[in-house]
């Protein structure tokens, strides 16, 4: 069973539009992340939630909104798409913050 | 903050040669340090880690890495590159809740 999963693995759309990228860890994790992967591999975090309460918020825009139903799931919406969102974005989840994470496949966002 | 750098973005060996990928980190507290591979088109894969003890850590797929405080340094090693190496490597350091990665290094094997 996979440990981080997140959906779709691939994600082809058209600019201004909305969309989501679901996340599930079977880790039974405490924490949750949102990273991010530029063209030039560079890797960032987004988000980070401890038991559904947002504890990191990165610089990132009002577009992108986390949403953690509960501990196991982190879910990323993101509105109005623009070209420069095309990137990788990686769930990952640890079991409190400071140790390992374990990442996800990732999820290739292309916007066209 | 704490950061990280990576030096070379790629590295090109032989098949059976020493592996060595460097990193350098900067923090301001005792670190933890990891080291995670990302093969085309997939996820990142934790190599190993170091939090504290053992200043030398082993890994899998034979590779192994080396806390070095006085050098703030924790090169990855591999005695000896196989083909099924080739990947991007990328070094860490977390940062309270965070990671904090380096910009990758790219191992390349020849056969």
């Amino acid at each position: 069973d996979t440990a981080v999963s997140q959906t779709p693995k691939y994600l082809v759309t058209q600019m201004g539009n909305d969309k989501s990228i679901k996340c599930e860890q079977n880790l039974g994790h405490d924490t949750m992340y949102w990273y991010k992967q530029d063209s030039k591999k560079f890797l960032k975090i987004m988000f980070s939630y401890n038991n559904k309460e947002l504890i990191i918020n990165e610089t990132v825009p009002n577009r992108f909104s986390p949403k953690s139903p509960d501990k196991a799931h982190l879910n990323l919406h993101i509105n109005s798409l623009e070209l420069g969102d095309s990137a990788v974005y990686f769930c990952a989840s640890s079991q409190n913050s400071g140790n390992t994470i374990y990442f996800g496949e990732g999820s290739w966002l292309t916007v066209v | 903050a704490q950061s990280v750098t990576q030096l070379g973005s790629h590295v090109s060996v032989s098949e059976g040669a020493l592996v060595l990928l460097r990193c350098n980190y900067s923090s301001s507290v005792p670190p933890y340090l990891f080291w995670y591979v990302q093969y085309p088109n997939q996820g990142l894969q934790l190599l190993l880690k170091y939090t504290t003890g053992a200043t030398l850590v082993k890994g899998i797929n034979g590779f192994e890495a080396e806390f070095k405080k006085s050098e703030t340094s924790f090169h990855l090693t591999k005695p000896s590159a196989h083909m099924s190496d080739a990947a991007e490597y990328f070094c860490a350091v977390s940062d309270g809740n965070k990671l904090v990665f380096g910009a990758g290094t790219i191992l390349r094997v020849k056969s």
